[in-house]
């Protein structure tokens, strides 16, 4: 059975850094893209970043690029998302997403979520 | 960035009803849409893929329709389970793929 865990999130003050961790389990975590996907209060959910599965490649939106860095460790089947300059407006529960094997973008798998709340 | 909108924003069905929701793109998508079903406190789950196809172990009584700009998620009767927040979600351009605001499904 295809498992998500999200890890990492808390209360950071603006300007702060969190890194987020995804640990996979149920799949042959090396053969997929994964991403990012958040979701802030009250919003639909919004993707984030996303990386191939080799780690060779990886994508942003415009509203992190420059702040948020994703990786992934194949051998320990986990993904992680490093996020730095953190602002207000990045508060969301962030989730861990499997890419459909067919097409990238297309999620068939999503963990539960961490929240991430940025204030002072 | 191709823009999604859903409605309504809240639907109220009762039990056994047939619930119909409606995604529109701000742009041509192709069949490249997905339909989301999400539960609080719960990961979100694939219902719906290339705008038609039922993901694995998804009822029957779920069903998507369109192409283009113009979809329609079907649930044909609801059930008590079924109550629930609905994302579309175009991925023709992924980067970015973007999702609608949702529709909430309650019980009337």
């Amino acid at each position: 059975e295809v498992h998500l865990a999200e890890s990492g999130g808390g209360l950071v003050q603006p300007g702060g850094s969190l890194r987020l961790s995804c640990a996979a389990s149920g799949f042959t975590f090396s053969s997929y893209w994964m991403s990012w996907v958040r979701q802030a209060p009250g919003k639909g959910p919004e993707w984030v970043a996303n990386i191939k599965h080799d780690g060779s490649d990886k994508y942003y939106a415009d509203s992190v690029k420059g702040r948020f860095t994703i990786s992934r460790d194949n051998a320990k089947n986990s993904l992680y998302l490093q996020m730095n300059s953190l602002r207000a407006e990045d508060t969301a529960l962030y989730y861990c997403a499997r890419d459909s094997l067919s097409m990238v973008g297309q999620f068939d798998y999503w963990g539960q979520g961490t929240l991430v709340t940025v204030s002072s | 960035e191709i823009v999604m909108t859903q409605s309504p924003a809240t639907l109220s069905v009762s039990p056994g009803e047939r619930a119909t929701l409606s995604c529109r793109a701000s742009q041509s998508v192709s069949s490249n849409l997905a339909w989301y079903q999400h539960k609080p406190g719960q990961a979100p789950r694939l219902l719906i893929y290339g705008a038609s196809t039922r993901a694995t172990g998804i009822a029957a009584r779920f069903s998507g329709s369109g192409s283009g700009t113009e979809f329609t998620l079907t649930i044909s009767s609801l059930q008590s389970e079924d109550f629930a927040v609905y994302y579309c979600q175009q991925y023709n351009n992924w980067l970015p793929n973007t999702f609608g605001p949702g529709t909430k499904v309650d019980i009337k």
